[in-house]
């Protein structure tokens, strides 16, 4: 159970094109979703935290009308790559939480998406 | 924020030696995760860890909550072990900060 997917897995794309990314909960209802980039050789750094049926928060730096966020079902959450230019190229991933599980375990993340920007 | 550390940086093991990495934290959390990020850079959940100590097979990890820091052990380590290891922290308003990470290569 507690199976969290991305859709794609990797995507190449010309600068100036924007990008879709799905993250989707399988198994479970997720109320809360967060977005995570991560550069070569990096950490990953949390962007936002997406909620359902209400706006997304983004953290301090990343920019909201660049990097748009839709969290319209309990089990659909994306984010879209708007214009986006050869410094966007990152490893980008998805969590979910499952509100139905301890607190300590509810973050379930996926296998994440490579965007590459030409 | 919560400032998390991690050491060393980067670490080349023999196989079959043993090893310790280290995770500090700058203030209480809710719940400490140690993740093994695989080449294709899926991360995998090895221990959610408040405190104490677990341990499973050849991986056991303690959390000093008090002090505010975590350790990871590895024992017989195998190439298969490779990759990075993170430790994450889950902050009062449910955010996970990740660390830097550790990098690890396991050589024959």
């Amino acid at each position: 159970g507690a199976v969290v997917s991305q859709h794609p897995s990797w995507v190449i794309c010309k600068s100036g094109t924007s990008v879709k990314i799905e993250c989707r909960s399988l198994d479970f209802q997720a109320t809360t979703m967060f977005w995570y980039r991560q550069f070569p050789k990096q950490s990953l750094m949390l962007m936002a935290t997406s909620n359902e049926g209400s706006k997304a928060t983004y953290e301090q730096g990343v920019e909201k009308d660049k990097f748009l966020i839709n969290h319209a079902s309990l089990t659909l959450s994306t984010l879209t790559v708007t214009s986006a230019h050869p410094e966007d190229s990152s490893f980008y991933i998805c969590s979910a939480r499952d509100p139905d599980r301890p607190i300590q375990e509810t973050q379930y993340f996926g296998p994440g998406t490579r965007l590459l920007v030409l | 924020g919560i400032q998390v550390e991690q050491s060393p940086p980067d670490l080349i093991l023999q196989e079959g030696a043993n090893s310790t990495l280290r995770c500090n934290f700058s203030d209480s959390v809710n719940n400490l995760q140690w993740f093994h990020q695989n080449p294709w850079g899926q991360l995998i959940n090895l221990f959610y860890i408040p405190s104490g100590t677990k341990q499973n097979g050849r991986l056991s990890a303690t959390t000093v909550a008090t002090e505010r820091y975590s350790l990871l052990y590895i024992s017989s380590s195998q190439t298969t072990d490779s990759g990075v290891y993170f430790c994450a922290v889950t902050t009062s308003y449910d955010k996970v900060i990740f660390g830097p990470g550790t990098s690890l290569s396991v050589i024959p």
